[in-house]
């Protein structure tokens, strides 16, 4: 199978700093990687796509300076949540692809962001 | 516009009860996937079916069983005598055009009582 790992799974920070979330594919190369964010009691929201070794692409009324994505490898994608926030706590979930297929989505288990 | 649309979003059963999970979607594109998740309170994603656009033919996999009907664009989920273990929310979700972004329905949060 296809496994996605997530990085930390849970993180508090304080308002005004920043946290790194990695995605990882363990055992395939992914083209492409997507972020998603949950609120409490709602529904997943694309917030980027972010290809290998180019710019990410980021949603509509996604804030590209505060959600800083970095796809350097065929493995990994990293969310920065910069000056977090409270209103920035979140559930973020990562998906990958592999060889553009893009019918096949792997999730990750989510990582639980906690900025008080 | 492309949406995925779960009026239901809560349901409560009693164990044994059959229950189905509405799903309507909309989209312009020819090419899509249409799939559902169970998310259990940990939060991960359980993956637990990807239709094509092409085909229609309605799957069953234990108690579990899907009916896609592009006439009325929908893609209906039903547990056959649900268990506690069943409880979970339940998203429909639609990838347009095959581009890899899912767009997620709000989710039907479905409790069995024992």
């Amino acid at each position: 199978g296809a496994v996605v790992s997530q990085h930390p799974s849970w993180v508090i920070c304080k308002s005004g700093t920043s946290v790194k979330i990695e995605c990882r594919s363990l055992d395939f190369q992914a083209t492409t990687m997507f972020w998603y964010r949950q609120f409490p009691k709602q529904s997943l929201m694309l917030m980027a796509t972010s290809n290998e070794g180019s710019k990410a692409t980021y949603e509509q009324g996604v804030e590209k300076d505060k959600f800083l994505i970095n796809h350097a490898s065929l493995t990994l994608s990293t969310l920065t949540v910069t000056s977090a926030h409270p209103e920035d706590s979140s559930f973020y979930i990562c998906s990958a692809n592999r060889d553009y297929q893009y019918y096949e989505q792997y999730f990750g288990p989510g990582t639980r962001l906690t900025v008080t | 516009a492309q949406k995925v649309t779960q009026a239901q979003t809560e349901i409560s059963v009693v164990e044994k009860e059959d229950v189905t999970l509405d799903c309507v979607y909309e989209t312009r594109d020819t090419t899509y996937y249409l799939f559902w998740y169970k998310q259990p309170p940990s939060g991960e994603l359980v993956f637990l079916i990807r239709r094509n656009s092409f085909d229609e033919q309605n799957e069953i996999s234990g108690r579990y069983s899907w009916n896609f009907q592009k006439s009325t664009s929908s893609f209906n989920f039903t547990i056959t005598a649900s268990q506690v273990v069943d409880s979970a929310v339940y998203f429909c979700a639609l990838n347009p055009g095959n581009t890899g972004k899912l767009i997620f329905g709000q989710g039907t949060t479905l409790q069995v009582k024992p």
